[in-house]
């Protein structure tokens, strides 16, 4: 089955700053999501993006799907930004895979 | 607009006892599917269902059902409870089952505790 790597598995900010995190899957995708799951195991929708760069405020995300990546920025880190970020991708069939998750905490 | 809801909240049962999840969705959504997420893992597929049939199953044993009705709510059912059943348990609605500009929308998930 496809394979959806996630990188790095483990971040700490400073309140304030940006990050890039990145998204890597071995087989060809129709789609890709992005996800922030709060403390609270809320699952929230970021970025729905097949390809090309999307922008809603501080967050950005680009998905470059002939070479197999996503990327999500975020920029002036906030400390509600604490939580894990899952980039999740529609193959031929119904459902989500999902990477392995990026845990990032924001520290003021 | 009314979003994806779940209850309970939290519960606990004890193995080899049954249980029933409940998942309201998202209004104008007609797919619903179920997720299962272990602790420091991410969520799993377990299945979906479109137009009352199950149509697309992840590995799961059939001790996990499920059922939808026609106002579009879901349930989860797990049969014969085991410790590592102990989990997350998300359900998704989404406007249709193809992938195209049809986005999964979580609810806030059932904790599940089995002991």
């Amino acid at each position: 089955g496809i394979q959806v790597e996630q990188s790095p598995p483990d971040l700490i900010l400073q309140e304030g700053a940006n990050s890039t995190l990145r998204c890597n899957f071995s087989d060809s995708v129709n789609n890709l999501q992005w996800f922030h799951q709060n403390p609270w195991g809320q699952l929230i929708n970021l970025f729905y993006i097949p390809s090309g760069t999307k922008q809603n405020g501080r967050l950005s995300a680009t998905t470059v799907a002939t070479e197999r990546y996503s990327l999500l920025y975020i920029s002036s880190s906030q400390t509600t930004d604490s939580g894990v970020y899952f980039c999740a991708v529609y193959t031929g069939a119904n459902n989500l895979f999902f990477g392995t998750g990026t845990r990032l905490t924001v520290i003021p | 607009e009314t979003g994806v809801t779940q209850s309970p909240t939290h519960l606990i049962k004890t193995r080899g006892q049954q249980v029933t999840l409940r998942c309201s969705s998202q209004s104008g959504h007609n797919t619903v599917s179920w997720y299962q997420q272990a602790l420091g893992q991410g969520p799993q597929f377990i299945f979906q269902y479109y137009r009352e049939e199950e149509n697309g199953r992840g590995n799961f044993p059939p001790r996990f059902s499920g059922l939808q009705f026609p106002n579009y709510s879901s349930e989860l059912n797990v049969n014969a409870l085991e410790l590592d059943d102990s989990a997350l348990y998300l359900c998704a609605s989404r406007q249709r089952p193809g992938q195209y500009n049809s986005p999964l929308h979580f609810g806030n998930g059932t904790r599940l505790t089995v002991t």
